[in-house]
């Protein structure tokens, strides 16, 4: 079975800072994937970097960037520039192998930019 | 751009009721998903379907069914709605390759009273 763990309930970030959410994970898959997701208070669920357990480079998307350490199993997400628009709930997600459908879902941190 | 629609935003039901949640999605994905959202819990699999008419139990299935006779719908019921049913509800859907990501709804939040 799948596990996924975010031990940070909630965050604060001064704006134009860069903040770091955890995500560590457990799976006896070799083949895997790793999804991060924003929810802002209006409740849409956003998706916003992926990556595959093969992939040789971090995946980047903008001002998000993943900070995949296999051997660790862990898969942060980094924000940079900090922007009150960032303000939300950040969830990671896993994937099993490609014939595995279905994401489980960690338990969310809340991340709350100051200006 | 996909769109995944579920018919209602907000719902209140009695205890006992038969409930049902409505989601349609219009990219012909062949996966479909219902999750509920509590705090603190993050979100958790209720059922997933791979293809029409099929479906495979998620994490929380006790007091769920589902249905999918159409590629593009996929119901939630909820047999004898229960207060601990109380709960955002959200379908999504994706494409069978693995990096693709799920498309949510905008939820529907249930309460039971």
């Amino acid at each position: 079975a799948q596990k996924i763990t975010q031990t940070q309930p909630g965050m604060f970030v001064q704006e134009k800072e860069a903040v770091t959410l955890d995500c560590t994970y457990d799976t006896s898959d070799p083949s895997y994937g790793l999804f991060w997701y924003k929810q802002p208070s209006s409740g849409e669920m956003i998706f916003l970097i992926y990556q595959g357990s093969y992939d040789q480079q971090n995946a980047t998307e903008g001002r998000y960037s993943l900070n995949f350490q296999k051997a660790r199993k862990s898969a942060n997400l980094v924000i940079s520039a900090s922007q009150l628009g960032d303000s939300a709930m950040y969830f990671c997600a896993m994937r099993g192998p490609p014939n595995d459908y279905k994401l489980s879902f960690g338990a969310g941190t809340t991340v709350t930019v100051r200006a | 751009d996909v769109k995944v629609t579920q018919s209602s935003r907000y719902l209140v039901k009695r205890t006992g009721e038969k409930v049902f949640l409505e989601c349609v999605q219009d990219m012909d994905h062949e996966n479909m998903f219902w999750y509920r959202q509590d705090p603190g819990l993050g979100l958790r699999l209720i059922y997933f379907s791979y293809d029409v008419k099929m479906k495979e139990k998620g994490d929380i299935p006790e007091g769920y069914s589902v249905s999918r006779e159409k590629k593009e719908r996929f119901s939630l019921i909820l047999e004898s709605a229960s207060t601990n049913q109380t709960s955002m509800y959200l379908c999504a859907s994706r494409d069978r390759e693995g990096n693709s990501p799920l498309h949510f709804g905008n939820g529907t939040r249930l309460t039971v009273t």
